[in-house]
């Protein structure tokens, strides 16, 4: 049971472009999304996070929108950078337990100078 | 200040043999979480700890699979035995508190079972 999609496996992009993640989820009881960002042969690392009662937050280049109603998430990139480039992968946080994130499959991002 | 580190970096056995997987955990820090990564499925998680409880281990994949936390900085995530289907990622993480939040991760264990 995939409580987390993320349906694209990659997004390429030229750079200074807008780069669109999305993320679905299923389970009702998450408080909060985060998005991570992994570069190969390093562990992932938080990026950004949504609080459930909220639709939308933003950090600098980076700004999470969350569509309840539709159980999704969406995570822009403005302007995107080569360095961006990287898996990105969301997550719910709950459900049945308290501090558990379920994560997504992760999307490959690539931007293109 | 050091990060979580985790050993080996890169692990093949074969089939059969026992893994022993190792995770420090970030100073201060009291939650610990095993990950496992594959294409397939992305990152799972395996369980967590909180103050070296276990809180959650319903994605430990069956009996053959054992974690520890002999001390509050360290783990231990055990294969025994080791099967070609375990080849996978292994991850580590910890955070502060048992919120789930921004949970800084290791660099990974590549394990190979052949």
């Amino acid at each position: 049971d995939q409580q987390v999609k993320q349906n694209s496996p990659s997004l390429s992009v030229q750079e200074g472009r807008i780069s669109i993640l999305n993320c679905d989820y299923t389970n009702s009881m998450f408080d909060y999304f985060l998005w991570y960002k992994k570069y190969p042969a390093e562990g992932p690392t938080f990026l950004i996070s949504i609080s459930s009662i909220k639709d939308k937050n933003e950090d600098g280049r980076f700004t999470v929108f969350l569509n309840k109603s539709a159980k999704h998430l969406s995570l822009h990139i403005v302007p995107s950078q080569p360095g961006d480039s990287a898996v990105y992968f969301c997550a719910g946080r709950g459900g049945t337990s308290y501090g558990k994130l379920t994560f997504g499959q992760g999307t490959i991002l690539t931007v293109h100078p | 200040d050091a990060g979580v580190i985790q050993s080996p970096r890169h692990e093949v056995t074969e089939m059969g043999q026992e893994v022993t997987l190792r995770c420090k955990l970030i100073s201060g820090h009291n939650s610990l979480f095993w990950y496992r990564q594959t294409m397939m499925r992305g990152l799972e998680l395996l369980i967590y700890f909180n103050n070296n409880v276990p809180i959650d281990d319903s994605g430990m994949p069956e009996d053959r699979f054992s974690a520890k936390m002999p001390n509050a900085s360290f783990s231990t995530l055990k294969i025994q035995p080791s099967e070609p289907r375990d080849s996978a990622v292994y991850f580590c993480a910890s955070s502060l508190g048992d919120r789930g939040f921004e949970q800084y991760f290791g660099p990974g264990t590549r394990l190979t079972v052949t």
